[in-house]
Order: structure tokens, then C-alpha cells, then sequence
């Protein structure tokens, strides 16, 4: 068991660009979420799945946001025409399922917009 | 919506014990989660409630009161590697969590 692994760890691009984050959940977890951080506040809830469905999207993802989970297993997360108020730590986190909730978070990929 | 609170900053001497609150106010309850970050990392995870009373782990214990809607993380016997945020987290109705602020302990020698 390798734990929650996220790629890049550090991404810096220019507003407007695209970007696109993976993460790979701890193998045979079937719930997978993603997590937006900034400085001095907890993680706030983007989205999860369960297996490849996505069950529930925050509020806070615009329509420049979008989420997938092809095959059950590793997800990704593309931020379209990226803005400056993007800028955060994207966490993600992985839980067993079958009546254990306990999630596992990942190093997590800090996004700087410039 | 949630609403979870906890106090910012706590400070600490070595090998003391320190106690950190938590209430909630939120749209249902199915559980009451700890988690420790260490500055520039991951949260971990620490402890899971789901019933009133006490959780002992080794030197952390948690506590909940889901009638007063109230918990505490216990850090006994601090080390100076103690020295993190720590996350205070309810699951209401589905599987998402809701995450206080952080409360960033710093254990002094």
C-alpha cells in the first residue's frame, strides 16, 4: 500500500491556461475526493466518486471545472481558463468504502496562477 | 450548510497536555473525524467518533458529545513534532467532510 499519490506537486501557470491534476487513490478504494486548500482555512469539498460515477459537485465548482474517474481508479481534475483566485492546494483523498469513512489524503498539487 | 469551530492558535510546553476544542453545528451527523497537518503537508488522519464518549490511541484521545455538538482532541505528553494544524471534521449526511479552519498548535521547549 503506496498511499494517495497526486502529480505534479507544484504547478505554476499563466491565467487563462489549462491544467490538469491526477491522482491515484490507495488501490481498492472505491470512494475518491477532491479538496481545494488555501492558506489558513481547511480542505473544502469539490467533488467525490464512487468507483467511476460522480455522486456530488460543490457549489464552488464552476463550469470551469470538471472531474473524472474513467475506470474506477486514478481521477483527474482540469481547471479551464484558469483564474488568479484558482490558486490554492488541490487535495485528494481516497476511503475504503463498506462502512469505513476514514479518507486518506494525498501530498496534494499546489497550483500558483499567475 | 456546516458550521465548525475551533479555536486558531495554541501554544504549549513540552511533555504538557493540550486540549482542543471543537463544536459543529451542521445539517446532520454521521461522524466526527481528527486530522493532524504539518505545515506544506497532507492532513492525516487521526481519529474517528461516531458515538459519545472517549477514543484513546496512545498519547491522542478524542471526545464527543453529539447532544452539546462538541468534541476535543487530547495531545498528551507533547513533542516538539507535534507541532501542526489540527483539523476538526464532521460527515453529515453523505460521505464529503466539513473542515473547521485548523487550530495550530506550537509545542515550546
Amino acid at each position: 500500500d503506496t498511499g494517495v499519490s497526486q502529480d505534479p506537486r507544484h504547478k505554476i501557470t499563466k491565467r487563462g491556461q489549462n491544467v490538469t491534476f491526477r491522482c491515484d487513490p490507495i488501490s481498492e478504494h472505491n470512494r475518491l475526493y477532491w479538496y481545494r486548500q488555501t492558506l489558513g482555512q481547511g480542505p473544502e469539498f469539490l467533488t467525490y466518486f464512487q468507483n467511476e460515477a460522480q455522486l456530488e459537485k460543490s457549489r464552488l465548482l464552476s463550469d470551469r471545472f470538471s472531474a473524472e474517474r474513467p475506470k474506477g481508479s486514478f481521477s483527474t481534475l482540469e481547471i479551464q481558463r484558469t483564474e488568479q483566485g484558482d490558486s490554492a492546494m488541490y487535495l485528494c483523498a481516497s476511503s475504503p468504502g463498506g462502512g469505513k469513512y476514514e479518507q486518506y489524503f494525498g501530498p496534494g498539487t499546489r497550483l500558483t496562477v499567475t | 450548510g456546516q458550521n465548525i469551530d475551533q479555536p486558531t492558535e495554541m501554544t504549549a510546553t513540552e511533555g504538557a497536555i493540550v486540549q482542543i476544542n471543537c463544536t459543529y453545528q451542521t445539517s446532520g451527523f454521521n461522524g466526527l473525524f481528527w486530522y493532524q497537518q504539518h505545515a506544506g503537508e497532507a492532513p492525516t488522519f487521526l481519529s474517528y467518533n461516531v458515538l459519545d464518549g472517549l477514543e484513546e490511541k496512545g498519547r491522542f484521545s478524542s471526545f464527543l458529545s453529539r447532544s452539546k455538538g462538541y468534541s476535543y482532541l487530547l495531545l498528551k505528553e507533547l513533542q516538539m513534532k507535534d507541532s501542526a494544524s489540527f483539523l476538526c471534521a464532521v460527515r453529515a449526511n453523505d460521505y464529503k467532510l466539513s473542515f473547521g479552519a485548523g487550530t495550530t498548535v506550537t509545542v515550546r521547549a
